[in-house]
């Protein structure tokens, strides 16, 4: 099976601006979360998205969306976008639930300048 | 914030030799898992142990989780320099994974 894929790898963008970053699961599995991972804050959860709906949220603000799509594809969007969004986003897949093993893309790397 | 912490923050080793990496946690777990993440790279599993188990092994891999200590380790034995990445402890609440801060390994050939 195909891993996980996340486009773009790279991106660099100016503050006020968006950014729009995808992922696609692993054939058959369900559950799409994101992660951000910043030197200082080190891995953090973002949200957590199930046969379409978000089904978990971590403490971040509104600016930091996402959705999915009826083939379990994902995309998280940053708005506004601020210095300190600069980060490694992370998208993984599982089956079902985040008590299994997930299964992590290679990230895209965003700077914000 | 992180649930867990992990100690040593890094650690330095000769080929051959042992790694041994600790991760503790806060709160009451179902299963506790172990990634790998080179420089800058997406993050692979290496072994998820549950909360009924005390010790698993998965080739050079070794680990074990003590519940009432809050605390895992992982061992791996053997090391090459291909083993040099961040390690870290990951702990499912809900449908999230708490990591770790996460520890530094280098290998040196």
């Amino acid at each position: 099976k195909a891993g996980v894929t996340q486009t773009p790898r790279y991106l660099i963008k100016t503050r006020g601006q968006q950014v729009t970053l995808s992922c696609s699961p692993i054939s058959g599995h369900r559950s799409v979360s994101w992660y951000q991972q910043t030197p200082g804050q080190g891995l953090q959860f973002l949200f957590e998205y199930f046969s379409e709906t978000q089904r978990n949220k971590g403490n971040f603000p509104g600016r930091f969306s996402g959705r999915q799509f009826s083939n379990s594809r994902s995309e998280m969007n940053v708005s506004t976008l601020e210095l300190g969004d600069s980060a490694l986003y992370l998208c993984a897949s599982s089956p079902g639930t985040a008590q299994e093993t997930q299964y992590f893309g290679p990230g895209t790397r965003l700077l914000v300048l | 914030s992180q649930q867990g912490e992990e100690d040593p923050q890094a650690l330095s080793i000769q080929e051959g030799e042992n790694a041994t990496m600790n991760c503790s946690y806060k709160t009451s777990i179902n299963n506790l898992q172990w990634y790998r993440q080179n420089s800058g790279r997406g993050l692979v599993h290496l072994i998820l142990i549950r909360s009924n188990e005390r010790e698993k092994h998965s080739g050079r891999l070794r680990v074990t989780l003590d519940t009432s200590k809050k605390s895992s380790s992982l061992l791996i034995t053997a090391s090459r320099a291909a083993d040099t990445a961040s390690y870290f402890c990951a702990t499912p609440s809900g449908s999230r994974l708490t990591f770790g801060e996460g520890t530094q390994l280098t290998v040196n050939p």
